[in-house]
């Protein structure tokens, strides 16, 4: 199964863009990348997800390096209220999410 | 469209009790998942249920175990609870195929003293 690795922690100033490494070295040609985050023991939430292609939601830009080797979320603007742990998942081959131990972003004032 | 729905959101149990949790999809959403999350073991994936079928399994004992019903709601049980049961419990709906993006709900944190 492809597996994640992604920093521990980060910072960020707020207002500046967020951007979190993923790397998926041993990712499968038909296997995506999804990300999402988790706020404080809630529910995790979706934010974003691609195969090959950049991608760009309300809430975010997915970067997927063209060897599919690593892959970076961007939130262009972040605000005190996405700090959360984000989670890179590769989707394995029954489609269920399997999840790292993810990075940690603070977002400081 | 109402999210996913959890309860009961807090439950606190002793060991060798069972418990049931309960999970209602995203309306017209026809998967549901069910995911422990520890601070141990990060977040596990146990089953998913399709049209009243188990679809997946993860590895996780036999006391953990599941049901869907035919308007698509989902429950879990946990018989024999042990004091590493202790997790939040998460649920998550799709539409149907397997490559849609699932959406969880808030999670039944489960104490098990």
């Amino acid at each position: 199964d492809a597996k994640t690795t992604q920093p521990p922690s980060m910072d960020c100033a707020e207002g500046r863009a967020a951007n979190l490494p993923c790397n998926h070295s041993t990712i499968s040609g038909n296997e995506y990348v999804y990300w999402y985050r988790q706020i404080h023991s809630q529910g995790p939430q979706y934010i974003i997800h691609g195969l090959k292609n950049n991608e760009t939601n309300e809430m975010a830009s997915l970067i997927i390096t063209e060897d599919r080797k690593s892959s970076t979320l961007i939130l262009p603007h972040a605000t005190l209220r996405d700090t959360a742990v984000y989670y890179c998942i590769v989707i394995r081959g029954n489609y269920q999410l399997i999840w790292g131990a993810g990075t940690k972003l603070i977002i400081k004032p | 469209k109402a999210g996913v729905t959890q309860t009961p959101r807090y439950l606190i149990k002793t060991r060798g009790q069972q418990v049931t949790l309960s999970c209602s999809p995203i309306s017209g959403h026809r998967s549901v998942s069910w995911y422990q999350q520890t601070p141990g073991q990060g977040l596990q994936f146990l089953f998913e249920y399709f049209s009243e079928t188990q679809r997946n399994k993860g590895n996780f004992p036999g006391r953990f175990s599941g049901r869907q019903f035919s308007n698509s709601r989902s429950e879990m049980n946990v018989s024999t609870l042990e004091l590493g049961d202790s997790a939040l419990y998460l649920c998550a709906s799709r539409l149907s195929g397997v490559k849609e993006t699932q959406y969880f709900g808030p999670g039944t944190r489960l104490l098990v003293l």
